[in-house]
């Protein structure tokens, strides 16, 4: 089956270390996103690709950085500049067409205490 | 202003109820524009597409308004497992850059 796949669901780390969370996706999508979603609020974009070896800043990037260098792979780590980091994590992506909606992996919790 | 503007209710109604949600967007050549349905601590799922002449699917229906820039979404007969927070998505300049509002949250009441 195709989809998104996010890994892992659950992350603890502590504060002043860097983490990556993983996002691969079998859907020969172009395009790739990072979402970041705090408690009673909606998603907030913090990098998206389009293309491979290419990306581009959301509303929120401060603090994480990303890298394309394969299609399929789209990994986001939270640097220890990141003043917040404990959120719910969101993959998603997408072929880059006007009717084609974004296809979400299931998330990771990250907590850093 | 946001980019993406919602309601965050939350919108109370009892079961077969017919609700209605708006969702404003700031810029004009905004060209997608979605329906998501997200429960608590999970994904968000896409419930609806939205055309410019509308879409129906069932119990749902989602409109455009481009002149007043909005879209909405219509749930007639209301169930209990229509619950949730709904997200509308756009990408403002039609960049692909998606964004989100904050969601509206529904409970539909027993």
């Amino acid at each position: 089956d195709g989809g998104i796949t996010q890994s892992p669901k659950y992350l603890f780390r502590k504060e002043g270390q860097n983490v990556t969370l993983s996002c691969e996706q079998n859907l020969n999508h172009d395009a790739m996103y990072w979402y970041r979603q705090d408690p009673g609020q909606g998603l907030r974009l913090i990098y998206y690709s389009q293309i491979v070896n290419d990306f581009q800043k959301g509303d929120i990037a401060e603090g994480y950085s990303v890298s394309r260098e394969k299609k399929e792979s789209f990994p986001l780590t939270v640097t220890s500049a990141q003043k917040n980091p404990t959120a719910f994590y969101l993959c998603a992506s997408s072929k880059l067409d006007r009717e084609s909606p974004l296809h979400f992996g299931n998330g990771t919790r990250l907590t850093v205490t | 202003r946001k980019e993406v503007e919602q309601d965050p209710g939350p919108f109370n109604v009892p079961e077969g109820a017919t609700v209605a949600f708006n969702c404003t967007y700031s810029n004009s050549a905004s060209q997608s524009f979605f329906w998501y349905r997200q429960d608590c601590r999970k994904e968000p799922k896409l419930l609806m597409s939205v055309y410019s002449s509308g879409n129906e699917d069932g119990r749902f229906t989602a409109q455009l308004n481009r002149a007043s820039q909005y879209i909405s979404l219509l749930i007639r007969d209301s169930k209990l497992s229509d619950s949730a927070t709904y997200l509308c998505v756009s990408d403002p300049a039609g960049t692909y850059k998606y964004i989100f509002g904050t969601g509206t949250r529904l409970k539909v009441l027993a």
